[in-house]
């Protein structure tokens, strides 16, 4: 059963206007989160994360919020830019030394100009 | 580069060959994972190594599949007899001391005939 999900494969938004993608997790022991965002033929790139002791973090553009009790986040893009169109992977771990990375399935953004 | 350089970038292969993808990461990181993705999927752990030991091995699909490190650096990930299902692009990230985050490759890009 996958513990981490990306419900929404896909997301269309206008320059300039506002990205929200959308994860949920199954797995109370998760306390790290991270989203990546990913070029074709690349690998992913880190963009932002958060602790479970924190329910927002912002870097720029990017700001990633974390509602514990209903086990979701979502990253917020503003303004979305079409260098922003990838795709984007939730990610989650145990605050351990060394432990995987459980990630979701991906959305693709697609930023219009 | 000062990236996880991963070579090759693309392998083609008859099923039932023996594959080995490398893995250089990035200097100073002691902690090295390797993951894969397959076609719509997300990324799927498959091992980890502190320095050259490997203390989560949990990802690994089958005994086809193993890893090696060496020195603490360069990874070498090893599919014996490949199956069809092993296509899939395979992607190794490190990170120091296996704190987050992880810092991935470009991957190569595996395709059994």
């Amino acid at each position: 059963d996958q513990q981490v999900k990306q419900n929404s494969p896909s997301l269309s938004v206008q320059e300039g206007r506002i990205s929200i993608l959308n994860c949920d997790y199954t797995n109370s022991m998760f306390d790290y989160f991270l989203w990546y965002k990913k070029y074709p033929a690349e690998g992913p790139t880190f963009l932002i994360s958060i602790s479970s002791i924190k329910d927002k973090n912002e870097d720029g553009r990017f700001t990633v919020f974390l509602n514990k009790s209903a086990k979701h986040l979502s990253l917020h893009i503003v303004p979305s830019q079409p260098g922003d169109s990838a795709v984007y992977f939730c990610a989650a771990s145990a605050r351990q030394a060394g432990t995987a990375l459980i990630f979701g399935k991906g959305t693709t953004l697609s930023v219009s100009s | 580069g000062a990236g996880v350089s991963q070579s090759p970038s693309n392998k083609v292969t008859e099923k039932g060959k023996d594959v080995e993808l490398r893995c250089d990461p990035i200097s100073g990181h002691t902690a090295l994972y390797w993951y894969r993705q397959s076609l719509g999927q997300g990324l799927e752990f498959l091992i980890y190594f502190q320095g050259n030991s490997a203390p989560d091995k949990s990802g690994l699909p089958s005994d086809r599949f193993s890893a090696e490190r060496t020195g603490g650096s360069v990874s070498t990930l090893t599919i014996q007899r490949t199956q069809q299902e092993d296509s899939a692009v395979y992607l190794c990230a490190s990170s120091p001391q296996g704190h987050q985050p992880q810092h991935f490759g470009d991957g190569t890009r595996l395709s059994i005939l």
